[in-house]
């Protein structure tokens, strides 16, 4: 059973930077596993924010960013804004890419 | 715009089944992978399903092999969610989502399995 692991919660001062990380049970997470990054707000769907571990997609602002780091794929947030307190999600593929785990998600407070 | 709009779910028994559709518009729905992903009530994003542009790839997580079907009709811009003996497990949130690494989402039908 692969587990994919995220800090289950952070927390941020506005204006400041955060660093959400990923892993893998499977060892480091390169970017064969195309990681990607979900932002979800109560009650609402989940949005994509990165895809292919650092692309932005049109609607993302560029204070997200994405990487890897440590082994892990990272998803960095600089200049946090209050709209920015969301659950994040990251999503590694595996066996070829046909199969994905999403990881159990950040809960981000920004306080 | 790209929409995608699910339908189909409700309150259904244990053993029970239910059909979901999600409803596309606004791309070349034959040129994406498409997504399922469910989430329980207050618990985290589970990928259920994809399947491939013409329906020939289909790949499920282990909880729902041999019961839960995906599937496809290009010509209706549509795609399915056959749910065959549903557990209480099953209760979730479901959402379709565009292309393998789920884009654009839908809103969601929501799924029940209680008696």
């Amino acid at each position: 059973q692969t587990v994919v692991t995220q800090e289950p919660s952070l927390t941020v001062s506005p204006g400041g930077t955060v660093t959400l990380t990923c892993a893998s049970s499977t060892g480091a997470v390169t970017s064969g596993y195309y990681p990607n990054w979900f932002q979800q707000k109560p009650g609402q769907a989940p949005r994509a924010l990165i895809y292919r571990t650092s692309n932005r997609h049109s609607w993302t602002p560029d204070r997200f960013s994405g990487s890897l780091l440590g082994g892990k794929a990272a998803l960095t947030l600089s200049g946090v804004q209050p709209e920015d307190e969301a659950e994040y999600y990251c999503l590694l593929y595996y066996d070829g890419a046909q199969l994905r785990v999403f990881g159990g998600g950040t809960k981000l407070t920004v306080l | 715009e790209v929409q995608l709009v699910e339908s189909g779910g409700g309150l259904v028994q244990p053993g029970g089944s239910l059909r979901l559709s999600c409803a596309a518009s606004g791309f070349t729905f034959s040129g994406f992978w498409m997504t399922w992903v469910r989430q329980a009530p207050g618990k985290g994003l589970e990928w259920v399903a994809n399947i491939n542009q013409d329906g020939s790839g289909k790949y499920y997580v282990d909880s729902v092999k041999g019961r839960f079907t995906i599937s496809r009709d290009n010509a209706k811009n549509s795609l399915f969610l056959q749910m065959n003996s549903l557990r209480a497990e099953d209760t979730a949130m479901y959402y379709c989502a565009r292309g393998a690494g789920a884009d654009y989402w839908g809103h969601g039908t929501r799924v029940t399995v209680s008696s």
